[in-house]
């Protein structure tokens, strides 16, 4: 299978615990995405990579996120003090291209992460 | 920032009918539309995409118009079958501006056999 893949799958935390997500993204693709998406909404921009230069980062992503491409492949998302809130879909997404036009996003199947 | 609307948000059509959702968009630098379906506990996928130099884009059952005047898009699914049942999402991006989608909120389509 060479589309995006994410791990963990599931991930069940106490609050205030961190945890840490990684996506792999499709091998030629040069931009990756995280989105989160809860119950019956869309997913929801969080931040955006070209190569391993984090380019953009929603105001939905507080102090207590951070995400990493160190060598331009994969990636990490990091929640520190989890909250009852951060319980959510974590989904990747990764695309070609450099500059305009924007490219088709390709999905993983998403981390769902619940907060006990 | 972009807004995109979708409705609507349920939508439930016998076997063989067609299937229309719309969704509009405030961001007239906007120009580039996919539309995705996710299935329950799966992946969004992309079905089809549209360009803002371009008015109608089909693929098979599936077709995708774009008023740019009006700042809308609409899917358009016809004979639909019961595998089509899913949740759709529109999404509004603008290449100029940066690279995030904006997604609408959903449609959930039940194809009725």
């Amino acid at each position: 299978d060479t589309g995006v893949s994410q791990d963990p799958r599931h991930k069940i935390t106490k609050r205030g615990q961190n945890v840490t997500f990684r996506c792999d993204p499709i091998s030629e693709h040069n931009r990756l995405y995280w989105y989160r998406q809860t119950l019956g909404q869309g997913p929801e921009f969080l931040t955006y990579f070209q190569n391993e230069a984090q380019l953009e980062k929603s105001r939905l992503l507080s102090d207590r996120f951070s995400a990493e491409r160190p060598k331009g492949s994969f990636s990490t998302l990091e929640i520190q003090r989890t909250e009852q809130g951060d319980s959510a879909m974590y989904l990747c997404a990764s695309s070609r291209g450099t500059g305009s036009p924007n490219q088709p996003q390709h999905f993983g199947d998403g981390t769902r992460l619940s907060i006990l | 920032g972009e807004n995109v609307e979708q409705h609507p948000s349920t939508l439930s059509v016998q076997e063989g009918d067609s299937a229309v959702i719309k969704c509009t968009y405030s961001d007239s630098a906007s120009n580039y539309f996919p539309w995705y379906k996710q299935e329950l506990g799966k992946r969004p996928q992309l079905i089809i995409d549209i360009r803002s130099n371009v008015g109608e884009k089909k693929d098979q059952r599936i077709a995708v118009t774009l008023n740019k005047t009006a700042k809308h898009f609409s899917l358009h699914i016809t004979e639909t079958q019961p595998e089509d049942s899913a949740v759709y999402f529109c999404a509004a991006s603008a290449s100029l501006v940066g690279n995030q989608f904006y997604f609408g909120t959903g449609t959930s389509l039940t194809v009725i056999p």
